[in-house]
């Protein structure tokens, strides 16, 4: 079936160090990739998506890549800071559907 | 600001008791989707429901059923509750594109934490 792995499932970099998330999709259909953030108790929250029809997204501190050939997709996190520590999920679904496939989650541990 | 509200962020149940879970959204989304979190599992589909009265059936929907009767309103029901059904439950909502299907982006409740005794 569909799926959507990811990678690391931990990541702990020092602040102000960058940080990196990737995924892979099996849905070769699929043309919609969000990235939600879940700070603990609280719930996801959409922080940045991508399209298939772009490579590459910016906004601020974050960006996100895009390969279709290879069904890959990354986001980019520089500058860390503190705040950022929470759980990382991407996910990918298509158009006219209903269905979100979610990788496992990353845990992004900031320190200070 | 989309709202989605959970009605019970904790509850504890025995195993056998019949569990409703409510979820209110006040965006006047037609969509709204169920979903269990469990660690290193990510978020996984339960069932979802695109118009009132309307559902279906996700990834996972043993053992739930579901509830839409106002457009607002989408609940998860868990008839006889048994302790692998311990887990964090998120709603979500989401605007119905013209055509079917939905944007992409899910708005979330904070969730309801159930533990099956």
């Amino acid at each position: 079936g569909e799926n959507v792995e990811q990678h690391p499932s931990t990541l702990s970099v020092q602040e102000g160090d960058s940080a990196v998330i990737k995924c892979t999709y099996s849905d070769s259909a699929s043309n919609y990739f969000p990235w939600y953030k879940q700070e603990l108790g609280k719930r996801p929250q959409l922080i940045i998506d991508i399209r298939s029809n772009v490579g590459e997204k910016k906004d601020q501190r974050i960006a996100v890549t895009l390969n279709k050939t290879a069904k890959h997709f990354s986001l980019h996190i520089t500058e860390t800071q503190p705040e950022d520590s929470a759980v990382y999920f991407c996910a990918a679904s298509r158009t006219g559907g209903f269905k979100t496939i979610f990788g496992a989650g990353t845990r992004l541990f900031v320190k200070a | 600001d989309v709202k989605v509200t959970q009605s019970s962020r904790y509850l504890v149940k025995r195993t056998g008791e019949k569990v409703f879970l409510e979820c209110v959204q006040d965006m006047d989304h037609e969509n709204m989707f169920w979903y269990r979190q469990d660690p290193g599992l990510g978020l996984r589909l339960i069932y979802f429901s695109y118009d009132v009265k309307m559902k279906e059936k996700g990834d996972i929907p043993e053992g739930y059923s579901v509830s839409r009767e106002k457009k607002e309103r989408f609940s998860l029901i868990l008839e006889s509750a048994s302790t692998n059904q311990t887990s964090m439950y998120l709603c979500a909502s989401s605007i119905l594109t013209v055509g079917g299907g939905f944007t992409g982006e899910l708005f979330f409740g904070e969730g309801s934490r159930l533990t099956v005794l």
